[in-house]
């Protein structure tokens, strides 16, 4: 079965600079990834997404991310953190099927991020 | 285009007590998944329907069932709660199941459930 870490439970940046979250995932094969964000009281929103093709990868609100297929890494990444991105965090893992059902998606325990004026 | 619905989000339920949930995908989604986060466990997958039929099931225990209507909604029942299922139950519609459609899965703002 496929599993998720993230191994950072808190990160505080300093709003302007730069931030990268971790991830790291197992699975037998390349999963699809993705990155979600949760703000308090709020469902998940799709931050960006990993399928095929390029390894990195551009999501809404700044975020990228980058694909490391030796390290099963998909860690996110921003150049310059906004007050407003402190928020929950998570990456997650999806198998790929030919065809039937889903397991659906495979989370982390997330990441907290804290902005610090 | 409205967004995933869930209904109630608040709930305060007792031990014993069974509880269902209601979610409404968004126009023209025919699959929705269910998800329980707690702080202990996180987030994790609780079944997937699409045309009325449960997909995929996560590993949770028989008291936790749901259905798929012919319009698509969905509700997901809770019988004999315990407090290890107060929980915020997350409801999320695609446009067709698996994978490959998640990335135009929308997440609800989910129920709140509390068993005392």
């Amino acid at each position: 079965a496929q599993s998720v870490t993230q191994p950072d439970i808190h990160i505080t940046v300093s709003e302007g600079a730069s931030l990268e979250l971790r991830c790291n995932y197992s699975y037998g094969a390349t999963p699809y990834l993705f990155w979600y964000v949760q703000s308090p009281g709020q469902g998940l929103q799709l931050l960006l997404k990993y399928f095929s093709g390029d390894t990195l990868v551009q999501g809404i609100k700044g975020f990228e991310a980058e694909f490391k297929r030796s390290q099963s890494s998909f860690n996110l990444r921003k150049p310059s953190v906004h007050w407003s991105d402190a928020a929950e965090y998570f990456c997650a893992v999806a198998a790929r099927y030919s065809g039937g059902g889903a397991d659906g998606l495979t989370f982390g325990k997330g990441t907290h991020l804290i902005i610090q004026p | 285009k409205a967004g995933v619905t869930q209904t109630p989000r608040y709930l305060i339920k007792t031990r014993g007590q069974q509880v269902t949930l209601s979610c409404s995908p968004i126009s023209g989604h025919r699959s929705v998944s269910w998800y329980q986060q707690t702080p202990g466990q996180g987030l994790q997958f609780l079944f997937e329907y699409f045309s009325e039929t449960q997909r995929n099931k996560g590993n949770f225990p028989g008291r936790f069932s749901g259905r798929q209507f012919s319009n698509s909604r969905s509700e997901m029942n809770v019988s004999t709660l315990e407090l290890g299922d107060s929980a915020l139950y997350l409801c999320a519609s695609s446009p067709i199941p698996g994978a490959s459609s998640y990335n135009e899965q929308f997440f609800g703002p989910g129920t709140r459930l509390t068993v005392l």
